[in-house]
């Protein structure tokens, strides 16, 4: 069972165009995190979020929280090149599992063309 | 500072023998988890210590599977005897507490002919 939907899952665009990548669940998470990942490498943390409707910002890219803790959205402006990569968001303690317990979403391979 | 060290980077190896792979944590973390990623299936938590101590294994697929963290900075994943599907990407991260950011290795390409 795929407690994460993350969508979509490959998004190929111009260099300097906007993208969101969304991620969804029917669980409450006591946090969500989201995660890039280049070839031959682990996933590295961009964020955490932890309130219900919290918005953090990260240069270009802005991550928020749905209210209800259930959802997730990475929104990129002015992509570049550099932003090419899986971008993962990760959802911790759904559903009452161990606390620390990461539930990955299925990734989103992002490529933005010069 | 060190990140997490994870060896070998490749292995290649044939149906039914045993794999070894280890994992060193970044120092003071309580925290160890070991994942396995594929295409299919994405990334998948398999088993995570705290302490030293196997706090979740439900994710282990079998018991071809077993993990081990005889001491705090040192951590082992086995497969004997190994199968063509368990071919994938295994990484291990380690963590200061369960709500802190994990910290990965750079994983191991574990290839079962």
């Amino acid at each position: 069972t795929q407690l994460l939907e993350q969508s979509p899952q490959f998004l190929s665009i111009q260099e300097g165009e906007n993208l969101t990548v969304y991620c969804n669940s029917s669980s409450v998470f006591s946090s969500l995190q989201w995660y890039r990942q280049e070839p031959g490498e682990g996933p590295v943390l961009l964020v955490t979020v932890v309130t219900g409707g919290e918005v953090k910002k990260l240069k270009r890219l802005t991550f928020q929280f749905g209210d209800a803790r259930k959802d997730s959205s990475l929104h990129i402006t002015a992509a570049q090149p550099g932003d090419t990569g899986l971008y993962l968001c990760a959802g911790n303690g759904a559903g009452g599992t161990s606390y620390g317990k990461l539930t990955f979403g299925q990734g989103t391979i992002l490529t933005v063309h010069p | 500072d060190a990140g997490v060290i994870q060896s070998p980077r490749h292995e290649v190896t044939e149906m039914g023998q045993e794999v070894t792979l280890r994992c060193k944590p970044i120092s003071g973390h309580d925290y160890l988890f070991w994942y396995r990623q594929t295409m299919m299936r994405g990334l998948e938590l398999l088993i995570y210590f705290n302490n030293n101590v196997p706090i979740d294994d439900s994710g282990m697929p079998e018991d071809r599977f077993s993990a081990k963290m005889p001491n705090a900075s040192f951590s082992t994943l086995k497969i004997q005897p190994s199968e063509p599907r368990d071919s994938a990407v295994y990484f291990c991260a380690s963590s200061f507490l369960p709500n802190q950011p994990q910290h990965f290795g750079d994983g191991t390409r574990l290839s079962i002919l």
